[in-house]
């Protein structure tokens, strides 16, 4: 999988915009790009995925620009439960019986405050 | 929900002794991926598997195994536990995304193990 750098904290204000970025300058053609989002003890949970320029579903968007070294997740008016720890995964995730180590990075941990 | 079902959700035993974690992948899931969350740590992969076949290994200790059953459902056998061991246990199972095209990953609740 391609190495990812993320921010390692941001804060916001509760009904701003966030938008956290991902670095992956050695991202491979047949990968896509998923983030996640975790909650203190609780499994990651998917939030989105792209392969290239922009995606929006209702939870969020994902800014892909076209050469996709980065990728930018912006979730629109957070609230304090965005409190969250957010992954981005780089890579050709399998459905089939490729090996692949999935690794998750740091993450950013988002703090939302009133 | 997820749709992956991982049982135990809570443990408690102590050092020494083995446990067994289990996990019930997507409805129609494959693979299945395991990983170790220690207290304020990142995710660590452990082993995937895919059709009942190991695919890929993470930094799994010798002390732990598993595998996965022909109903698909997979187990983690952790052994001679130790304190360091405690931690969540996260199962996730793969699936293709049908707005990108690509696959990604669910997972479940974890199972939360604690070495005493």
């Amino acid at each position: 999988l391609a190495k990812t750098t993320q921010p390692i904290s941001m804060d916001s204000y509760e009904g701003q915009e966030v938008n956290i970025t991902c670095s992956h300058n050695n991202i491979a053609t047949n990968d896509y790009i998923t983030w996640y989002q975790q909650f203190p003890s609780q499994g990651p949970r998917f939030i989105i995925q792209g392969y290239k320029t922009k995606v929006t579903n209702e939870v969020a968007s994902l800014f892909i620009p076209a050469d996709r070294k980065s990728s930018t997740l912006s979730l629109p008016r957070v609230s304090l439960s965005d409190t969250a720890v957010y992954y981005c995964l780089v890579g050709d995730i399998p459905g089939t019986g490729t090996a692949s180590k999935l690794t998750f990075g740091t993450g950013t941990r988002l703090q939302v405050t009133l | 929900d997820s749709g992956v079902t991982q049982t135990p959700k809570h443990l408690i035993t102590a050092t020494g002794q083995r446990v067994t974690l289990r996990c019930s992948p997507r409805s129609g899931d494959l693979s299945v991926y395991w990983y170790q969350q220690s207290l304020d740590q990142g995710l660590q992969f452990l082993i995937q598997y895919y059709n009942g076949e190991e695919r890929a290994k993470g930094n799994i200790l010798e002390r732990f195994s598993a595998q996965q059953f022909p109903d698909l459902h997979s187990e983690l056998n952790l052994s001679s536990l130790e304190l360091g061991d405690s931690a969540l246990y996260f199962c996730a199972s793969s699936a293709r995304d049908r707005g990108t095209g690509g696959n990604t990953i669910y997972f479940g609740e974890g199972s939360w193990l604690t070495v005493v």
